[in-house]
């Protein structure tokens, strides 16, 4: 079965500074692997998918992962914080069947200070 | 990006009663959709895969009986609530997939049982 743990269930940044939201997956074959955002009392956006192409993936508002088969992990980054940037953050794994059924990590609350 | 609309987004209902929330695909048809439950400040649970035209399969600990999903076209799942107590209050999101593609989420239905 495939699983997905994140680190940190808080994580508190300036703005300005960058950002690290960390995520490691267990999986017996080569995962799709996903960030999603979540901002408070609203549904899923999707950030960045990795799909077995480019280990450095690039997603929206200039956030960005890189898959590491080595360490089993899909950790996200950004340069630079954002005040819009405070969220929940979710790292999922897809189980590799027909179904396409998501595992949600337990999710990062990013805090950023002004 | 495809469309996901979930409603009510918000529902209060009083105990005993039963509550029904839509998910539609509005650009695209969906063989598969997913219901997940979200309690505060805690990641989202898959509740049931949904898949057109067959019955829903249930993940472990779900009462098929209490949560009754019906998936009767390419674009439309609902799920009803049954016999609503406080406990059942929590935030649940539907989404829906495109075969081979991304899940796309709605924006969640706040239900609050009194």
């Amino acid at each position: 079965a495939q699983s997905v743990t994140q680190l940190d269930s808080h994580v508190s940044v300036s703005e300005g500074t960058p950002v690290l939201l960390r995520c490691n997956y267990s999986s017996s074959y080569s995962p799709s692997l996903f960030w999603y955002v979540q901002h408070p009392n609203k549904g899923l956006q999707l950030l960045l998918k990795y799909t077995s192409a480019a280990t450095l993936v690039k997603g929206i508002n200039g956030f960005e992962a890189e898959f590491k088969k080595s360490e089993t992990s899909f950790h996200l980054t950004k340069p630079s914080a954002h005040m819009s940037d405070a969220a929940e953050y979710f790292c999922v794994v897809s189980e590799m069947d027909s179904s396409y059924k998501l595992i949600f990590g337990s999710g990062t609350r990013l805090l950023v200070r002004p | 990006g495809a469309v996901v609309s979930q409603h009510p987004s918000w529902v209060i209902c009083k105990s005993g009663t039963s509550v029904k929330i839509e998910c539609r695909s509005l650009d695209f048809q969906a063989t598969t959709m997913f219901w997940y439950r979200q309690f505060p400040k805690q990641s989202l649970m898959l509740m049931a895969t949904s898949n057109e035209g067959s019955k829903a399969t249930y993940e472990q600990g779900v009462e098929k009986d209490k949560f009754l999903i019906n998936h009767a076209s390419l674009t439309l799942s609902t799920l009803t609530v049954t016999s609503a107590h406080p406990e059942d209050s929590s935030f649940y999101i539907c989404s829906a997939v495109i075969q081979g593609a991304e899940a796309f989420f709605g924006q969640g239905t706040r239900l609050t049982v009194v």
